[in-house]
């Protein structure tokens, strides 16, 4: 059973471009969330998605970021307009309900900006 | 708003001894789950141990485990006969699962574990 899956693994991208990181979940899970780590922090919530649902949004800024999970295919994180200060790296982690204790991380994307 | 507080930015420890990483949080709830993750440098977060706050007992997993306190909010991680391959940084989280909502994961800031040979 593979794992919770991103690509690309590493992203270079030059201010004003946008960046799309993609997470596939593990199999037979239907809810992905997404967290991002600065350099030397810890992970921070994003959003909370189900099949074709954003649930829960708070946590990711109000502009240039935006997030889905189709019916067929991976989540899309999408940053518009990239600048310095979204330089990090953005993990998902897939769950196989609502309410579960269970989360399994991706490897995680490493965007940098230049 | 929960929060939780890792107030050690670094620890080193020489192999086969033991070590405890502090965590504290705040939540003003009465059930959820708190963890300990390890990154190494590959950055995968890997999870190493899981508390129920309703359990009394504390976990233990082969080498790791956590002293629980509830009343005061403390959930420390004990690493025994620490190894080399447990030098990454170690997060401690929070969760509070409930049907059908968002159980996002609230981390501390985490500490760098330094095993010496």
């Amino acid at each position: 059973n593979a794992g919770v899956m991103q690509n690309p693994r590493h992203l270079v991208r030059r201010r004003g471009q946008e960046a799309r990181l993609r997470c596939s979940p593990m199999k037979g899970h239907s809810h992905v969330y997404w967290y991002r780590q600065l350099p030397e922090e810890g992970l921070k919530f994003m959003v909370y998605l189900q099949k074709e649902n954003i649930i829960d949004e708070s946590g990711m800024p109000k502009e240039r970021f935006s997030a889905e999970f189709p019916k067929e295919g991976p989540s899309i994180l999408r940053i518009q307009q990239v600048v310095r200060g979204d330089s990090a790296a953005y993990f998902c982690a897939s769950s196989p309900n609502g309410g579960s204790y269970e989360q399994y991380f991706g490897p995680g994307t490493r965007l940098t900006v230049t | 708003a929960q929060t939780v507080t890792q107030s050690q930015p670094e620890m080193s420890v020489q192999e086969a001894e033991t070590v405890t990483l502090s965590c504290t949080y705040d939540t003003s709830e009465s059930n959820y789950y708190l963890f300990w993750y390890k990154q190494p440098p590959s950055r995968q977060m890997i999870l190493v141990i899981r508390q129920e706050a309703y359990k009394q007992q504390n976990a233990t997993e082969n080498r790791f485990s956590v002293n629980f306190q509830k009343a005061a909010k403390s959930f420390s991680l004990k690493i025994s006969d620490s190894q080399l391959g447990d030098t990454a940084m170690y997060f401690c989280a929070f969760m509070s699962p409930f049907e059908g909502a968002n159980s996002k994961l609230t981390f501390g800031k985490g500490i760098t574990l330094s095993v010496r040979p």
